[in-house]
């Protein structure tokens, strides 16, 4: 059930900025934290936010988050090779009594 | 260091039960919520269900209500997803994650259930 929209893909030069979003509703978001992974190739999914704009410990200030209202993103500054992943957002929806993640993004590097 | 290791994937037929288990290591299990997580081949994430601290409070999807189960043992560090009437779309890798600083915090490898005839 996912009901957090994300764009499918997402691509930048090295060094650019890139930004990911993520939207969902009042439910969810508008009333609840959000939090994003990142996901390389055939490895289990890393947390990169947590409570909207926090940064666990070792994950690069290039990663930064974001909510405002039932809208959320992530932003990658300074785009690396090694940032090509599968991104997701995630938040805890009242209505469904349940976590829902967003749909996904594929971030690619030119 | 913070370890989660699931197991008891397997290939089972259309209608028939698993047990997948998480041994955690590297942080006091007892203080923080669990929960499942799956990917199906090629595609997203997908909860599944997570736990209180003390086991008196969880949550399913709706898609696995009245099938699955979760529980777990305090005692043993350990995190349990006990499966019934399993269909061809369970079909996954299912992953145990923490909960330190909110869903998601520390994941294992995953363990893949295939159900098909």
């Amino acid at each position: 059930q996912s009901v957090l929209t994300q764009p499918p893909s997402a691509s930048g030069f090295p060094g650019q900025r890139v930004t990911i979003s993520c939207s969902g509703s009042n439910s969810n978001i508008g009333n609840n934290y959000i939090s994003w992974y990142q996901q390389l190739p055939g490895t289990a999914p890393k947390l990169l936010i947590y409570r909207n704009d926090q940064r666990p410990s070792g994950v690069p200030d290039r990663f930064s988050g974001s909510k405002s209202g039932v809208s959320a993103s992530l932003a990658i500054s300074g785009l690396r090779s090694e940032d090509e992943a599968d991104y997701y957002c995630v938040s805890w929806d009242d209505r469904l009594s349940g976590y829902v993640f967003g749909t996904g993004t594929e971030v690619t590097a030119l | 260091e913070e370890q989660l290791v699931e197991s008891g994937g397997d290939l089972v037929q259309p209608g028939g039960s698993l047990r997948l288990s998480c041994v955690v290591s590297g942080f006091i299990f007892s203080n923080y919520w669990m929960s499942w997580v799956r990917q199906s081949p090629g595609r997203g994430l997908e909860w599944v269900a997570n736990i209180k601290q003390d086991g008196t409070e969880k949550h399913y999807v709706d898609s696995v209500k009245g099938r699955f189960t979760i529980s777990r043992d305090n005692g043993m560090n350990a995190l349990y997803l006990h499966m019934n009437s399993l269909r061809v779309d369970d079909t996954a890798l299912y992953y145990c994650t923490s909960h330190q600083l909110g869903i998601g915090t520390s994941w294992g490898r995953g363990t893949l259930v295939t159900v098909s005839s």
